[in-house]
């Protein structure tokens, strides 16, 4: 089965500065990769997907990256803000309609 | 659109005791449903697979007796932990497909059980 995993486990960044996030993936037959942000005590919430037959994703200071190849992809933030402060999880899955196999997540702190 | 909620979101019942949890598609109907469980700091493991009519799908090592879920109609699913245990304590968060055909899921606000 799929495993995804994550790194880094944490990371703290200085506010204004890029924090990037890299999972890599075992199915080559996955082919949707989602990015959820999890504020403490709420439900994840999808910010950014990348489908296998794009490389790249961009929506305002959120952007994935996907290496079919190297079986990778990474999220992005730019211009980071003290809300963006929360645990990152990606995931991926090879079917419409299936569960997801989730990263151990990443806890981002930004410091203002 | 495309939201989900549970209900409740937060219980606490003694040992022994079962306790019911609801999840809501509310703007869109879903055939399937996914229960997860997250203990502190850590990921997303999920349980079970709700379908709409039939019986659930169960992730190896979770037992089918003591998490009970029904998917009665396509904007609700149950899940019901029954005899509950300290160690059942958990964030529980159910997602749901999207209507419009493509990979997304949205994922319920949790509930957060506590077994005393």
């Amino acid at each position: 089965g799929e495993n995804v995993e994550q790194h880094p486990s944490t990371l703290s960044v200085q506010e204004g500065d890029s924090a990037v996030i890299k999972c890599t993936y075992s199915d080559s037959a996955s082919n949707y990769f989602p990015w959820y942000k999890q504020e403490l005590g709420k439900g994840p919430q999808l910010i950014i997907d990348i489908r296998s037959n794009v490389g790249e994703k961009k929506d305002q200071r959120i952007a994935v990256t996907l290496n079919k190849t190297a079986k990778h992809f990474s999220l992005h933030i730019t211009e980071t803000q003290p809300e963006d402060s929360a645990v990152y999880f990606c995931a991926a899955t090879n079917n419409y309609g299936q569960n997801f196999v989730f990263g151990p997540g990443t806890r981002l702190s930004v410091l203002p | 659109g495309a939201v989900v909620s549970q209900h409740p979101s937060w219980v606490i019942c003694k040992s022994g005791t079962s306790v019911k949890i609801e999840c809501r598609s509310l703007d869109f109907q879903a055939t399937t449903m996914f229960w997860y469980r997250q203990f502190p700091k850590q990921s997303l493991m999920l349980m079970a697979t709700s379908n709409e009519g039939s019986k659930a799908t169960y992730e190896q090592g979770v037992e089918k007796d003591k998490f009970l879920i029904n998917h009665a109609s396509l904007t609700l699913s149950t899940l019901t932990v029954t005899s509950a245990h300290p160690e059942d304590s958990s964030f529980y968060i159910c997602s749901a497909p999207g209507a419009s055909g493509g990979y997304e899921q949205y994922f319920g606000p949790g509930t957060r059980l506590t077994v005393t």
